[in-house]
């Protein structure tokens, strides 16, 4: 019943590794979302896809590479970790009119050793 | 460009105490404003929001009022508990940004019994 869901919850490797996140909507949304929270809370959108397309593409260091390969799903790629990727990685989804909110999912705590 | 500057915390209060966490915004364009409540260890879940002027969003004893002339949204309880200890973020959107939403840096509730 999960509406947006996120895998996986914990994510723990070495520096210079490569790893996915998934994410999985259900609420027929147009938009997903990757959003990135620091250690302060502090949120900062990464990218946005809507119906597939890339919309959105902050800047992001392009070891960072999302793929949608359809209007549910929307992963996100890293390679070459490094230590200052370690954060906790949400996805999202909404309606991209102005009066629809985000759906968000429950992150990925990521961490880089 | 859009904006949204919250009242820094963190904030520490006692059980039944009154809250208030202000929240201005800048925006071009006819936002959308919207709170967000992020648990401890969950992901953000929309608790309120405001589509026009003077509108109030409610939800679970908050309240929050949209001010155009201030260009204000503070949120509001009349009596907080132990369980709305968490982090809130003001938020706003508009059409014309793609559906990426703006959120404030976020404040730290924590309620004392």
């Amino acid at each position: 019943d999960t509406a947006v869901s996120q895998t996986p919850k914990y994510l723990v490797t070495q520096m210079g590794n490569d790893k996915s996140i998934k994410c999985e909507q259900n609420l027929g949304h147009d938009t997903m979302y990757w959003y990135k929270q620091d250690s302060k809370k502090f949120l900062k959108i990464m990218f946005s896809y809507n119906n597939k397309e890339l919309i959105i593409n902050e800047t992001v260091p392009n070891r960072f590479s999302p793929k949608s390969p359809d209007k549910a799903h929307l992963n996100l790629h890293i390679n070459s970790l490094e230590l200052g990727d370690s954060a906790v990685y949400f996805c999202a989804s909404s309606q991209d009119r102005a009066p629809y909110g985000y759906t968000f999912g429950s992150g990925t705590r990521l961490t880089v050793v | 460009g859009n904006s949204v500057t919250q009242m820094e915390g963190p904030v520490t209060l006692s059980e039944e105490a009154f809250l208030t966490i202000n929240c201005t915004y800048t925006a071009t364009g006819y936002p959308s404003l919207f709170w967000y409540v992020q648990y401890p260890g969950e992901g953000l879940q929309l608790l309120l929001k405001a589509t026009k002027a003077d509108d109030k969003g409610s939800n679970k004893g908050f309240e929050a009022t949209y001010r155009k002339e201030t260009t204000s949204f503070h949120l509001e309880k009349g009596s907080v508990q132990v369980s709305d200890s968490a982090v809130y973020f003001c938020a706003l959107k508009v059409d014309t940004n793609a559906g990426k939403s703006t959120f404030g840096d976020g404040t730290t509730l924590t309620v004392k019994p």
